[in-house]
């Protein structure tokens, strides 16, 4: 059973370019979670989605960023115009329905380079 | 505020003895903790959780204490290993509000 699949692993941009960070979630699983780590720090939640829905965008940024889950396909997280303050470790989780924003299983993250 | 944080940012003990990380949390609102190991380069972990209606839960080689009187939050890993060095993230949700982490602490077991 594959766990959270993220790509790409890496990711480099220049400023005011766009970053797509994508997110498989775990077979079953049908609630995705978006979480940044700065270096040395926790991880930060932005935002909550099952499948069509955004459930809780709280942390997201009011600009520039937007996050979706189709129907089919991964979760995507978008960056527009990015600055260098967008560079961090983005990671995404997923849950099943029985243990939302409980036991999370996280991706092994995209590291998002601003240069 | 609210907040989740951790009393010790490092802590270094020898192979095989035991290791507590503790955690502090402000909101009595808290339902739920849960315990993640990050490795360098990878994303966290899941160790152990605990319902707020406990006050402990045994694992694997991990013990995890809830005491609600004074807010706080403690990991117990026995017979540390090498294998354990990592960083260590508790985290905790109220029914209204998502998981939210501590800044960790850098676990480092000497030989």
């Amino acid at each position: 059973n594959a766990g959270v699949m993220q790509n790409p692993r890496h990711l480099v941009r220049r400023r005011g370019q766009e970053a797509r960070l994508r997110c498989s979630p775990m077979k079953g699983h049908s609630h995705v979670y978006w979480y940044r780590q700065l270096p040395e720090e926790g991880l930060k939640f932005m935002v909550y989605l099952q499948k069509e829905n955004i459930i809780d965008e709280s942390g997201m940024p009011k600009e520039r960023f937007s996050a979706e889950f189709p129907k089919e396909g991964p979760s995507i997280l978008r960056i527009q115009q990015v600055v260098r303050g967008d560079s961090a470790a983005y990671f995404c989780a997923s849950s099943p329905p029985d243990r939302a924003r409980e036991k999370l299983f996280f991706g092994s993250g995209t590291q998002l380079s601003v240069l | 505020g609210e907040s989740v944080g951790l009393h010790l940012p490092t802590l270094s003990v020898q192979e095989g003895d035991n290791s507590i990380i503790n955690c502090a949390y402000s909101n009595s609102a808290s339902d739920y903790f849960i315990w993640y190991k990050q490795e360098s380069g990878k994303g966290p972990q899941f160790i152990i959780d605990i319902r707020s209606n406990m006050d402990k839960r045994q694992g694997q080689r991990v013990t995890v204490l809830l005491n609600k009187t004074v807010k706080h939050l403690s990991l117990q890993i026995a017979a540390t290993q090498p294998g354990d060095s990592a960083v260590y993230f508790c985290a905790e949700k109220t029914k209204a509000r998502q998981l939210t982490f501590g800044s960790g602490t850098q676990l480092t077991v000497l030989p």
